[in-house]
């Protein structure tokens, strides 16, 4: 089944205390991208990536990491985690870009204290 | 800059009555336009997209959307709604720059 997995679903944690969410696809996407999801703000784009090694960011990047080291994986890292980072964020994929269709994951809600 | 403006914030419509949501984008040049839904707990899914060509455009589950170039609007259909529409709906546009910029959403509450 063709599938964007977002780990971990939920996560409560502390200011400062580095964190990663995990995104995998088995579709072998080219395009991946994170998004964070906040009341009253629709969907805003954090970091993308058309390709292995190549990332760039969205329109929030600050406070935020990516890598990608493999074609399948694009985790999301957090190095110092704050409270306005608390957020519903989702992970997508697309066969070469945004201007395709994008395949969503579960979401991640994470909420830092 | 690139814009997706989404007015109402939630619609509520009688299960079997007809349904538009509005969607006005603010883009220089012919505008890639999309409409995402959400159901409660998941993702978004793809409903339909408009490159170019024929300004009225079939989606899945039962959606149309149509482009109107004068009135910069890309307003999403569906005849006959069900409780299972229930959800919220975002428009979104693709930048210059190949970003995509999500509207702010609308809430979809369908009454028995």
């Amino acid at each position: 089944e063709a599938q964007v997995t977002q780990n971990p679903r939920y996560l409560i944690t502390v200011t400062g205390k580095k964190l990663t969410v995990t995104c995998s696809q088995n579709m072998n996407h080219e395009y991946m991208s994170w998004y964070r999801q906040d009341p009253g703000l629709g969907l805003r784009q954090i970091y993308y990536s058309m390709n292995v090694e190549v990332t760039d960011k969205g329109d929030v990047p600050e406070g935020y990491k990516v890598s990608r080291k493999e074609k399948r994986n694009f985790p999301l890292i957090l190095e110092s985690p704050s409270p306005n980072q608390t957020s519903l964020y989702f992970c997508a994929s697309s066969l070469a870009g945004s201007w395709q269709p994008q395949h969503f994951g579960d979401g991640t809600r994470l909420s830092i204290l | 800059a690139q814009s997706v403006t989404q007015p109402d914030i939630h619609i509520t419509v009688s299960e079997g009555a007809s349904l538009e949501l509005r969607c006005n984008y603010s883009y220089g040049a012919t505008p890639y336009l999309f409409w995402y839904v959400q159901s409660p707990g998941q993702g978004l899914q793809l409903l339909l997209k408009y490159f170019s060509g024929d300004t009225l455009v079939q989606g899945i589950k039962g959606f149309e959307a149509e482009f109107k170039r004068s009135q910069s609007s890309f307003n999403l259909r569906k005849p006959s709604v069900h409780w299972s529409d229930a959800a919220e709906y975002f428009c979104a546009v693709l930048n210059r720059d190949d970003k995509i910029i999500f509207g702010k959403g609308t809430r979809l509450h369908i009454l028995p």
